[in-house]
C-alpha cells in the first residue's frame, strides 16, 4: 500500500525557516518524481515544487524560488522541501504528492495528509 | 502563469449531470492531453479522478468522466450523489520551462 507521511510543519515567525519531510513506503520511490502542493486555508490548490524522479531537475512556483528547495534522499525514501525567508503568505497546509507514471507530468496519484505551517509573529 | 479558470460553484440535484469547465491557452490545456481532475473533501486530501483528459484510476467510479477541446476541458459527474459534493480541481501540464504545472482555480459542487 503506497503511504506518503509528511512531518515538520508548525508556527514560525516571519523570516523564520522549516524543513517539511515526506517519508514514502508502497512503492519504488526512486522511479518517480514527486511534488510540494499546498493549500492556503480556504484557497485554492497551489503546486510549490517538483522534483524528478533522478532528483537532476527540480522546478519551483515564482512565489517561492529562492526560498525554497525542494530535495530527495533516495536511501531513506524521503522527499523534503528546506523552506527559507518565510512569509506570512506561505501559511497553508503542505502535501507532497507522487506522479503517476513515474516522470515530471502533472497527474498525482497519491497524496499525503498534509501538514500545517503557520507564519506569524 | 495564471490558474485555470473554473466556475466558483455548480449545484445540482440527485441523480443529475453537472459539468465543471476548466479553460486554459493553448499553452497548457490546448497543448497537451495531460488534464487532471480532483476531488477534495473539506479537511481531507485531494482525490485523483481523471488523467490524461479521460483516463479513470482504478477504483474511481464511471459516473465521472473527462473530455477536452480546444483550450478548455471538462469533469462531468453523472447521477449526482450527495458524496459528490465536495470542491474539485483540474490541472494541466504547461510549456513553460520554469512551471511544469498549473491547477484550476477549484469548483464548489452542491447537492441540493
Amino acid at each position: 500500500e503506497v503511504q506518503l507521511l509528511e512531518s515538520g510543519g508548525g508556527l514560525v515567525q516571519p523570516g523564520g525557516s522549516l524543513r517539511l519531510s515526506c517519508a514514502a513506503s508502497g512503492f519504488t520511490f526512486n522511479n518517480y518524481a514527486m511534488s510540494w502542493v499546498r493549500q492556503a486555508p480556504g484557497k485554492g490548490l497551489e503546486w510549490v515544487s517538483v522534483i524528478s524522479a533522478s532528483g537532476d531537475s527540480t522546478y519551483y512556483a515564482d512565489s517561492v524560488r529562492g526560498r525554497f528547495t525542494i530535495f530527495r534522499d533516495k536511501s531513506k525514501n524521503t522527499l523534503a522541501l528546506q523552506m527559507n525567508r518565510l512569509r506570512v503568505e506561505d501559511t497553508a497546509v503542505y502535501y507532497c504528492a507522487k506522479e503517476l507514471n513515474g516522470h515530471i507530468y502533472g497527474s498525482f496519484d497519491y497524496w499525503g495528509q498534509g501538514t500545517q505551517v503557520t507564519v506569524s509573529s | 502563469q495564471s490558474a485555470l479558470t473554473q466556475p466558483a460553484s455548480v449545484s445540482g440535484s440527485p441523480g443529475q449531470s453537472i459539468t465543471i469547465s476548466c479553460t486554459g491557452t493553448s499553452s497548457d490545456v490546448g497543448g497537451y492531453n495531460s488534464v487532471s481532475w480532483y476531488q477534495q473533501h473539506p479537511g481531507r486530501a485531494p482525490k485523483l479522478l481523471i488523467y490524461d483528459v479521460t483516463n479513470r484510476p482504478s477504483g474511481v467510479s464511471n459516473r465521472f468522466s473527462g473530455s477536452k477541446s480546444g483550450n478548455s476541458a471538462s469533469l462531468t459527474i453523472s447521477g449526482l450523489q450527495a458524496e459528490d459534493e465536495a470542491d474539485y480541481y483540474c490541472s494541466s501540464y504547461t510549456s513553460s520551462s520554469t512551471l511544469p504545472y498549473v491547477f484550476g482555480t477549484g469548483t464548489n459542487v452542491t447537492v441540493l
